[in-house]
């Protein structure tokens, strides 16, 4: 275990359903981080937060909308999707954004988009 | 864009056998970088960190390396085992961007 948990561990949804996904990290860590992995594809950061604040959004689709609430939380809010968004949506954190940081990763969601 | 490359895309070998995973970037300014393990759909779990000021980095069986210049690092396995099969994965850290290769696929076979 890596201290980063993620539920749900598996989602199938509807193209018109919301859902959200949820991260939890016991390790004090100041940074999260939300990661999608494709089928075939590299893992791809979509959202960085560093002390709560949204750091970093590459170019995500706005069907994604991210949540930190506090040091420990990380939700990503899910509405509107495609097929194509199925993918492995992983959650990791670090102690801060740091050029040094390690960052550890949660076991991810499973998502499938019907 | 920073591109990161892996290969082979995957490996088989037999049980004690020493390997070498390749890694290629494309932007040389990097903070670091990063070698991960991933087990069939699980999450990523941090094997070796290198900075960008750093050669090497050890870690039991494990051995990276790292030449900035030519935009290459190389992950070194020695000993292979059975355990070991998982896919690896590297990332290299550019600002607040981590960009990853699509991974090697490694089998160790008893």
């Amino acid at each position: 275990e890596t201290g980063v948990t993620q539920t749900p561990r598996h989602l199938v949804m509807g193209m018109t359903n919301k859902k959200s996904l949820k991260c939890e990290q016991h390790l004090g860590h100041n940074a999260m981080y939300w990661y999608k992995q494709s089928a075939k594809k590299p893992l791809e950061l979509m959202f960085v937060y560093n002390f709560k604040e949204q750091t970093e959004n590459n170019s995500v689709p706005s069907r994604f909308s991210p949540e930190c609430p506090n040091s420990s939380h990380l939700f990503l809010h899910l509405h509107t999707l495609q097929p194509e968004d199925s993918a492995l949506y992983l959650c990791a954190s670090s102690q801060a954004i740091a050029r040094t940081d390690t960052q550890y990763f949660g076991p991810g969601t499973r998502l499938t988009v019907l | 864009k920073q591109e990161v490359t892996q290969i082979p895309a995957a490996l088989s070998v037999p049980e004690g056998e020493n390997l070498v995973l390749n890694c290629s970037f494309t932007d040389s300014a990097i903070y670091n970088l990063q070698w991960f393990r991933q087990d069939p759909g699980k999450g990523l779990t941090s094997l070796l960190l290198i900075q960008s000021s750093q050669r090497e980095q050890t870690s039991g069986r494990l051995n990276a390396s790292l030449d900035k210049s030519s935009g290459r690092s190389t992950l070194y396995i020695a000993a292979s085992q059975p355990g070991d099969s998982a896919t690896y994965l590297c990332a290299v850290r550019n600002n607040n961007d981590m960009r990853f290769g699509a991974g090697t696929r490694l089998t160790v076979k008893p």
